[in-house]
């Protein structure tokens, strides 16, 4: 159980394009998603947190302009990079946590969405 | 300082060998601890989750958790070439919500 999969698993796009990459819980409810980012070799970077009905929170440094986040269902959140720019090609993952399990649960991660801008 | 300390290896073994993976960590207020196994090009898969001191076993793996000495350790027995991925250890608190995670070590399984 707690399966997250996210869609695509590898885009590549023109620079100046948007590109939107959706993650769904297919077993669970997930009040809450989760964004990161990660770079090669490196661990993950927590980009923002995705709130189902509500706006999303962004990490310092995260530009919320850039990186749109819509959460529309418990079962599906949406990462859209607009304006993509080759410094923004990377591995983004998503993860949520069982709605009804307690803040401590675990989290499940998607298997990642490689991005690749020319 | 960071939250968490683990050394990103890389670490090479030979098949069969036990490998011991460590994570250290400053905030004493973290009580919930996760392993999580990650191949090339995917996201993070789960392997252990424990809470508090304490060792827990499943299979292969055994996670232990020194609360008094704020470190971690994942020990995996018998190893494989399959076992061979990035070995990212996670920690949360109590009420707490976001994750913290380890910068992850990278393991080599040699056949």
């Amino acid at each position: 159980g707690a399966v997250v999969s996210q869609h695509p698993s590898r885009v590549i796009c023109k620079s100046g394009t948007s590109v939107k990459i959706e993650c769904r819980s297919l077993d669970f409810q997930a009040t809450t998603m989760f964004w990161y980012r990660q770079f090669p070799k490196k661990s993950l970077m927590l980009m923002a947190t995705s709130n189902e009905g509500s706006k999303a929170t962004y990490e310092q440094g995260v530009e919320k302009d850039k990186f749109l986040i819509n959460h529309a269902s418990l079962t599906l959140s949406t990462l859209t990079v607009t304006s993509a720019h080759p410094e923004d090609s990377s591995f983004y993952i998503c993860s949520a946590r069982v709605t009804e399990s307690s803040y401590n649960s675990p989290l499940h991660f998607g298997n990642g969405t490689r991005l690749t801008v020319t | 300082q960071k939250e968490v300390e683990q050394d990103p290896g890389p670490l090479s073994v030979p098949e069969g060998a036990i490998v011991s993976l460590n994570c250290t960590y400053s905030n004493s207020a973290f009580q919930y601890f996760m392993w999580y196994r990650q191949y090339s090009r995917k996201g993070p898969e789960l392997l252990m989750y424990t809470y508090s001191s304490g060792n827990k076993e499943d299979g292969r793996f055994t996670a232990q958790v020194d609360k008094s000495s704020k470190y971690i350790s994942l020990f995996i027995r018998d190893s494989q070439p399959s076992d061979s991925a990035t070995y990212l250890c996670a920690m949360s608190r109590t009420g707490g919500f976001k994750t913290i995670f380890g910068a992850g070590t990278r393991l080599f399984v040699k056949a």
